[in-house]
């Protein structure tokens, strides 16, 4: 139980174009997702909390207008990286929580994006 | 703020022998701690937690993790080291005070188990 999927596992893209990832929840019901970025041997860098039904929630520094996240429904959030640039390049790793009280987060297994 | 310390960038360890991987944090209110594991190029897999309760947490593959209070430490050990087990894991931390936070992960220790 309590998988996550991410879609595309890696993408190549050319500057300036833009790049739709997608994360499911497979087995439950997400009322919280969260997207992250991880840089070659660093941890990972909480981006946004998005909650079903309402925007997003954005750490300091993440630009909103770049890094577009939708969750549409409790079982998906898009995270569309706009107008990609090559400092864009990195590892994108979305996880989701169920509702209720547990506190876990399931992870999805990331997206490497390469902007060339 | 909160954070979460993990002091070894790397472990090496024998295969068969027993491992820890340290963890330290800093948080206000009481702790939800968790351990996850990541293999090269996936995402993280959820291990263990510390919500409340024993001290002394059991989760996956074997692993345990030990709630320390007073050192404010939640190590995550093994009795027996397998070669799968060579992979980077990460401390992640929660405080519980002043409404919701959000989880701090620590930077990464690599262990590494020698056959």
């Amino acid at each position: 139980g309590a998988v996550v999927s991410q879609h595309p596992s890696w993408v190549i893209c050319k500057s300036g174009t833009s790049v739709k990832i997608e994360c499911r929840s497979l087995d439950f019901q997400a009322t919280t997702m969260f997207w992250y970025r991880q840089f070659p041997k660093q941890s990972l860098m909480l981006m946004a909390t998005s909650n079903e039904g309402s925007k997003a929630t954005y750490e300091q520094g993440v630009e909103k207008d770049k890094f577009l996240i939708n969750h549409a429904s409790l079982t998906l959030s898009t995270l569309t990286v706009t107008s990609a640039h090559p400092e864009d390049s990195s590892f994108y790793i979305c996880s989701a929580k169920p509702g209720g009280p547990t506190d876990t987060q399931y992870f999805g297994p990331g997206t490497r994006l390469t902007v060339l | 703020a909160q954070s979460v310390a993990q002091p070894e960038d790397q472990v090496n360890v024998a295969e068969g022998n027993p491992l820890t991987v340290k963890c330290t944090y800093s948080v206000s209110g009481n702790p939800y701690l968790f351990w996850y594991v990541q293999y090269p190029n996936r995402g993280l897999q959820f291990l263990l937690k510390y919500i409340t309760g024993d001290n002394l947490v059991k989760g996956s593959y074997g692993f345990e993790a030990e709630f320390n209070k007073s050192q404010t430490s939640f190590h995550l050990k093994k009795p027996s080291a397998l070669v799968s087990d060579s992979a980077l894991y990460f401390c992640a931390v929660r405080g519980t005070a002043g409404g919701y936070q959000k989880v701090t992960f620590g930077i990464g220790t690599k262990l590494q188990v020698i056959p």
